[in-house]
């Protein structure tokens, strides 16, 4: 069964406008940690957002938001003011624990064109 | 801060071949270090994830005698493909998690592009 779940293999915005990628996720640790990451069209990983099961308020970084519905285990990711250089692939994963320590686990990605 | 450098970003190598990908984290030491694998268009795959001074623990269906991990320091991690075939073509990347840094991102290489002809 997939853990991490990104039903949005592309998406569109226009500049400066709002965008949310979506992500859904499953598991039975009480204890996790979810992720989004970015990853431009030259390859490296870059991390945008942490959101920790036990914490209470929704995380921000700066023009990124992490909306986090525990009940129905999802932590979409917003983007404010859509720029140009956000279009990227967009990679939504999971932190568990896993035998000797933990795994991370990686969604197939949504991929954002944002319009100008 | 928190910088992870790998080296090479791109190597071709004959198919019978092992080459050597290093991950470095430069200003910080790392506790744990992982190793993923990317297909073109599709998402990471965590191949294994390696301690120092202790073998690394891999994926199910990772080859461990094909793809030798070796952490021998706190900020030096390297994955060996030995023996490469064309179907070992792909995008590697490593990523470092921060020594006492439980609950944070991991910081991620430039990856390497490994093409076997």
């Amino acid at each position: 069964a997939q853990k991490i779940t990104q039903t949005q293999p592309g998406m569109f915005v226009q500049e400066k406008e709002a965008v949310t990628l979506d992500c859904t996720y499953d598991t039975s640790d009480p204890s996790y940690g979810l992720f989004w990451y970015k990853q431009p069209s030259s390859g490296e990983m870059i991390f945008l957002i942490y959101q920790g099961s036990y914490d209470q308020q929704n995380a921000t970084e700066g023009r990124y938001s992490l909306n986090f519905q525990k009940a129905r285990k999802s932590a979409n990711l917003v983007i404010s003011a859509s720029q140009l250089g956000d279009s990227a692939m967009y990679f939504c994963a999971m932190r568990e624990v896993s035998t000797g320590g933990f795994k991370t686990i990686f969604g197939a990605g949504t991929r954002l064109f944002v319009k100008a | 801060g928190a910088v992870v450098s790998q080296h090479p970003s791109r190597v071709i190598c004959k198919s019978g071949t092992s080459v050597k990908i290093e991950c470095r984290s430069l200003d910080f030491q790392a506790t744990t270090m992982f190793w993923y694998r990317q297909f073109p268009k599709q998402s990471l795959m965590l191949m294994a994830t390696s301690n120092e001074g202790s073998k690394a623990t891999y994926e199910q269906g990772v080859e461990k005698d094909k793809f030798l991990i070796n952490h021998a320091s706190l900020t030096l991690s390297t994955l060996t493909v030995t023996s490469a075939h064309p179907e070992d073509s792909s995008f590697y990347i490593c990523s470092a998690q921060r020594r006492g840094t439980a609950n944070y991102g991991y910081t991620f290489g430039s990856g390497t592009r490994l093409t076997v002809v």
